[in-house]
């Protein structure tokens, strides 16, 4: 099946700056999400982005599918934004069972 | 709100003891989805139905772990004969399958689950 990797693994931010979360993937897919994994476990959906470029307030995302990976972009950065980020893709291509990263632990300090 | 549910929230229970999760997707989706996450690690998927039909059992843990969606709407994840590795989150998963292929998967709060 396909591998997620995502880098780095741990962040630790100041509050206002800004930062970029990685994921690479092993094959070609058709679905890409991201997601925040909040302090109680839920995950809440930031993008759905199999290829482009989206923005959403103050996150953005790109996906490069030829290339095989996807940004999520983080700009002043509040305390609100920590959190496990998580990206997902199919484990194979076409099906809809998803394959996680084991995230991105951010801490957004004061 | 009119997103997916999950009850209970939180589950403790003693080994050797059975157990029910029930999730309730958003109204209008035809899929859902198990997965499991244990600490520091990502979801990963279990099982998932399409209406009332599963598609996709084998990746259940084992044969202690059944699913049902039997009127195509609420499923429950049934663990039996709980062992402490059962002890994790249990995540619920909906969406609408499209002609176009991709679609979103919205999740659940989840349930979590301490085997003791």
């Amino acid at each position: 099946g396909i591998q997620v990797e995502q880098s780095p693994p741990d962040l630790i931010l100041q509050e206002g700056a800004n930062s970029t979360l990685r994921c690479n993937f092993s094959d070609s897919v058709n679905n890409l999400q991201w997601f925040h994994q909040n302090p109680w476990g839920q995950l809440i959906n930031l993008f759905y982005i199999p290829s482009g470029t989206k923005q959403n307030g103050r996150l953005s995302a790109t996906t490069v599918a030829t290339e095989r990976y996807s940004l999520l972009y983080i700009s002043s950065s509040q305390t609100t934004d920590s959190g496990v980020y998580f990206c997902a893709v199919p484990e194979d291509y076409g099906n809809n069972r998803l394959a996680f990263g084991k995230g991105n632990q951010v801490v957004v300090i004061p | 709100d009119t997103g997916v549910s999950q009850d209970p929230r939180h589950k403790i229970t003693k080994r050797g003891q059975n157990v029910t999760f029930r999730c309730d997707p958003i109204s209008e989706h035809n899929r859902l989805y198990w997965y499991r996450q244990t600490l520091g690690q990502g979801p990963e998927f279990l099982t998932y139905f399409q209406n009332e039909a599963q598609l996709e059992k084998s990746r259940l843990l084992s044969d202690r772990f059944s699913a049902e969606r039997p009127k195509g709407s609420f499923s429950t994840l049934e663990i039996q004969r709980t062992e402490q590795g059962d002890s994790a989150m249990y995540l619920c998963a909906s969406s609408l399958k499209g002609l176009a292929g991709g679609e979103t998967q919205y999740f659940g709060p989840g349930t979590r689950l301490l085997v003791l």
